[in-house]
């Protein structure tokens, strides 16, 4: 079946530190992939998206490559805010009605 | 532009008490909406999607259910919550491929 697998938490970074988070999946096609960002106690919203092999994704700072080679699609930014502290999942889908979650990855910048 | 509204924002609700989450989609017709859930620490567990009026699908078993009686209208119910019932229930809807959530649902079961 379609899964999607990220890197474990939780990842503690300084204030303009470089973070990636690593996500690769497995699917039977050519999913879309994309990233959410989940503040406390609040839902998830949508961080960046591709949708096709090589794309790129970005937002707020924020890249992710779709790479179809190596089945990932890692999430990077180079230099974090504090702002930035919050649960990260990386998700797939396929021409289905189903969106798969990663575990999510929990990031905490420190001033 | 289109909204997701979900609520109670919060709920503590007994062992063995009957449940219902609410959630609602303005600006767009014939959404699939999804309910999902998310433990303590851990990631997201999709538990019911619906392509259409009174189509539900179930990914887990369960003594939680769904129903759908109206397009942009998705519920979530338990007939007697369970201790392991607790998590943090969110709400979401899509057309084509992304999905767009509401604030969630913190449920305590004591």
């Amino acid at each position: 079946g379609n899964s999607v697998t990220q890197m474990e938490g939780p990842v503690t970074l300084s204030e303009e530190a470089f973070l990636t988070i690593n996500c690769t999946y497995t699917a039977t096609g050519y999913p879309s992939l994309f990233w959410y960002v989940q503040y406390p106690g609040e839902g998830l919203q949508l961080l960046l998206k591709a949708t096709k092999a090589d794309d790129k994704g970005s937002n707020k700072g924020f890249e992710a490559t779709y790479r179809k080679e190596t089945t990932s699609f890692h999430l990077e930014k180079g230099s974090v805010q504090v702002s930035d502290s919050a649960v990260y999942f990386c998700a797939l889908r396929l021409n289905d009605y189903k969106l798969s979650f990663g575990a999510g990855t929990t990031v905490t910048v420190r001033a | 532009s289109q909204t997701i509204h979900q609520w109670p924002a919060t709920l503590v609700q007994p062992v063995g008490s009957p449940l219902s989450l609410e959630c609602t989609v303005e600006g767009t017709s014939n959404p699939n909406l999804y309910w999902y859930r998310q433990a303590a620490g851990r990631g997201l567990q999709l538990l019911f999607y619906s392509v259409g009026i009174g189509q539900i699908s179930s990914e887990v078993p369960q003594n939680l259910s769904a129903s759908r009686p109206q397009d942009r209208q998705f519920i979530l119910s338990s007939k007697k919550l369970l201790l392991s019932d607790s998590g943090f229930y969110l709400c979401a809807w899509s057309r084509t491929f992304e999905a767009f959530f509401g604030q969630g649902t913190r449920l305590t079961v004591v």
